[in-house]
């Protein structure tokens, strides 16, 4: 099914360990998102793509890294986990101007950092 | 400063009551709004947008309205349906500008009593 994909689903993590986050977009979408939701806290903005071969830092960078591969494929790294680090995060990806349907989301990744 | 704000975390209605969930922003150069539904361990998921142009938008039982004034949204679920019990997450940007990033309220927790 078109959409994006997000790996992995649940992952847990000690502190200071390193990992990243897969997300890969069938649709053909120019620009994509890294999101976290915490409890009370919504979804915040960690790091978009506007286009290919550029990236930007959101409302909440520190402590990521990301990659645009290409034009399916955004990763998140995490370079040394901390517990402030456990949340839920979801990729989206739109394919231009914003449209009526706004993002398209991915199910998400469930970390946990001890 | 959160830019979005959802003051209700939670809300219950009696199944083909109306539900109204409620969104106050505070950037005046946010131009379009829009509401999405999450389940559990699920993304977020599109349901309905309005535009800084327009006061009103239906999609069937869903309506938004907008009070640019007051800078206050609100959605009209009519009837609801246990279905519907979700969160529910409102969501504001600007549209000039390449990147259309969203910026989230804390949402609302519907629940629908059959």
């Amino acid at each position: 099914n078109a959409g994006v994909t997000q790996t992995p689903k649940f992952q847990v993590l000690k502190t200071g360990q390193s990992m990243t986050l897969q997300c890969a977009q069938d649709m053909n979408h120019n620009s994509m998102y890294w999101y976290r939701q915490d409890p009370g806290m919504g979804l915040r903005l960690i790091y978009y793509s506007a286009s290919e071969g550029t990236t930007d830092k959101g409302e909440v960078p520190n402590g990521y890294n990301v990659s645009r591969l290409n034009k399916r494929e955004f990763s998140l790294r995490l370079e040394s986990a901390a517990p402030s680090q456990t949340s839920v995060y979801f990729c989206a990806s739109r394919l231009g101007q914003l449209s009526g349907y706004g993002y398209t989301f991915g199910s998400g990744t469930r970390l946990t950092v001890v | 400063d959160q830019q979005v704000k959802q003051n209700s975390p939670s809300l219950s209605v009696q199944e083909g009551r109306i539900s109204i969930l409620n969104c106050d922003y505070t950037n005046s150069m946010f131009d379009y709004f829009l509401w999405y539904k999450k389940y559990p361990a699920e993304g977020p998921t599109f349901l309905i947008s309005i535009s800084s142009i327009k006061d009103k938008n239906e999609d069937g039982r869903f309506t938004v309205f907008l009070n640019k004034s007051a800078k206050h949204l609100s959605l009209h679920i009519v009837p609801s349906q246990p279905g519907d019990s979700a969160v529910y997450f409102c969501a504001a940007t600007s549209r000039d500008g390449a990147t259309n990033k969203l910026i989230f309220g804390s949402g609302t927790l519907l629940a629908v009593q059959p």
